[in-house]
């Protein structure tokens, strides 16, 4: 089955409201996570990543957040725009050249 | 974007052919990678190459085998397309982390 899984397949959010996308995984031997952005028609873009040493990143207006006792991973959006609308694909490294293992992602809609 | 390219953008084939997909990179990357990408499925990978004719199986690949002869290049063929096969397409490279995506191949046997 799916290690890495997102709990909700869509997420409405108010423009400008704060959007929280959730992920969880089961595999304590995965090291490295990776959140995607993907836009319809195109492929997974890089949005942020983080190691499993750290439990919290910060990039622009994204911050993702690990907590490794309960195996989740969540990504913030602050302020969110119409631009932020996409399925966004959490996705986990175990370390080699194995492949990432992606959720199958959250549909985030923005209400104006 | 990182310079991948994927060829074709699209393709309908009939069942029981031979298709073949490129993936072609600038990046000198190590890794390449062909995932495919279903409704209720998310991304699952397929097969994956570590290096020049290093290559090893993903998730789902029965029914494809793939080629890497130069560093540039990860080729997915599909010997003899069934319906189920029907998806689009998504090669990816990287390097030691993070893999960066090509637009994707839409793939229809009819």
């Amino acid at each position: 089955g799916e290690s890495v899984g997102l709990h909700l397949p869509t997420l409405s959010v108010q423009e400008g409201d704060n959007s929280i996308i959730n992920c969880a995984y089961s595999n304590s031997a995965s090291d490295y996570f990776i959140w995607y952005k993907q836009e319809s028609g195109k492929g997974p873009q890089f949005i942020i990543d983080i190691r499993s040493n750290m439990d919290k990143r910060q990039g622009q207006r994204v911050t993702v957040l690990l907590n490794k006792t309960v195996k989740h991973l969540s990504l913030q959006i602050a302020a969110t725009q119409p631009g932020d609308s996409a399925v966004y694909f959490c996705a986990e490294l175990r370390g080699g050249a194995d492949g990432l293992t992606f959720g199958k992602g959250t549909h985030l809609i923005i209400q104006p | 974007d990182a310079g991948i390219t994927q060829s074709p953008r699209h393709k309908v084939t009939e069942t029981g052919t031979p298709v073949t997909l490129r993936c072609h990179q600038t990046e000198n990357h190590r890794y390449m990678y062909w995932y495919r990408q279903d409704p209720g499925h998310g991304l699952r990978l397929i097969h994956y190459s570590y290096g020049v004719k290093d290559t090893d199986k993903g998730e789902v690949s029965d029914g494809y085998s793939v080629s890497r002869s130069k560093t540039e290049d990860f080729l997915l063929t599909l010997e003899s397309a069934t319906s189920s096969q029907t998806s689009v397409y998504f090669c990816a490279i990287s390097g030691d982390t993070e893999a960066f995506f090509g637009q994707g191949t839409r793939l229809t046997v009819v």
